[in-house]
């Protein structure tokens, strides 16, 4: 079974700063991992994603994570908040073997960016 | 990329009526899937969308509560049934195809105030 676990529900860096969220997984096969942004009032959105290529992965608005199998990690990071980095950030973790597409999210973590 | 269309987007219900939310995808789709995520909270898959057939549940869903549909490849239904206030969520439909690497694109979502 998969899982996901993102380690702090609330983030707070100031404007310029780095951005580093955290999130590890648990799957019995390799996986697939995501991130996903939700902005206040809105829906989702696909930040980048990992499919088994190279570990360290961009993503859009500067964002990029990196793939550690021995950490079971996929960190999200940016190198400087902007005040439109305000928002819910999710990890999500899909089964790329007999799983199929179904995705298992985390809790997310707030982001919060202070001027 | 695939864009996804949800109706209706916002509704507030009474207890005890059912309504169907509509999920519209511009192109066909290997997998549709809808999800819950309750105020303040995750995402949680409710089931998946299979076309021409009874859907998937996951655990702790019924088709009673949750009758779901999907008749092609780019539409699928989800009726929340005798809604109670514990049913005030966004609901998100999902798709995905084949051959993407497994990422799932979102609506922007049905949020569904019960009274």
């Amino acid at each position: 079974a998969q899982s996901v676990t993102q380690l702090g529900s609330h983030v707070s860096v100031s404007e310029g700063a780095l951005v580093l969220l955290r999130c590890n997984y648990s799957s019995s096969v390799p996986p697939y991992l995501f991130w996903y942004v939700q902005y206040p009032n809105q829906g989702l959105q696909l930040l980048l994603k990992y499919t088994s290529a190279a570990t360290l992965v961009k993503g859009i608005n500067g964002f990029e994570a990196e793939f550690k199998k021995s950490e079971t990690s996929f960190h999200l990071t940016k190198p400087s908040a902007h005040m439109s980095d305000a928002a819910e950030y999710f990890c999500a973790v899909s089964d790329a073997g007999g799983g199929g597409f179904k995705t298992i999210f985390g809790a997310g973590t707030r982001l919060f960016v202070k001027a | 990329s695939a864009v996804i269309s949800q109706k209706p987007s916002r509704d507030i219900c009474q207890r005890g009526t059912s309504l169907t939310i509509q999920c519209q995808v511009d192109s066909q789709v290997t997998m549709m899937f809808w999800y819950r995520q309750q105020p303040g909270q995750s995402l949680t898959l409710i089931a998946t969308a299979n076309q021409g057939s009874e859907a998937t549940y996951e655990s702790g869903f019924v088709i009673d509560k949750f009758p779901i549909s999907r008749p092609n490849l780019t539409f699928s239904t989800l009726t929340v049934s005798n809604m109670s206030p514990e049913d005030s969520s966004i609901y998100l439909c999902s798709a995905a195809r084949q051959g993407s690497g497994n990422t799932i694109y979102f609506g922007e979502g049905s949020w569904l105030t019960v009274v």
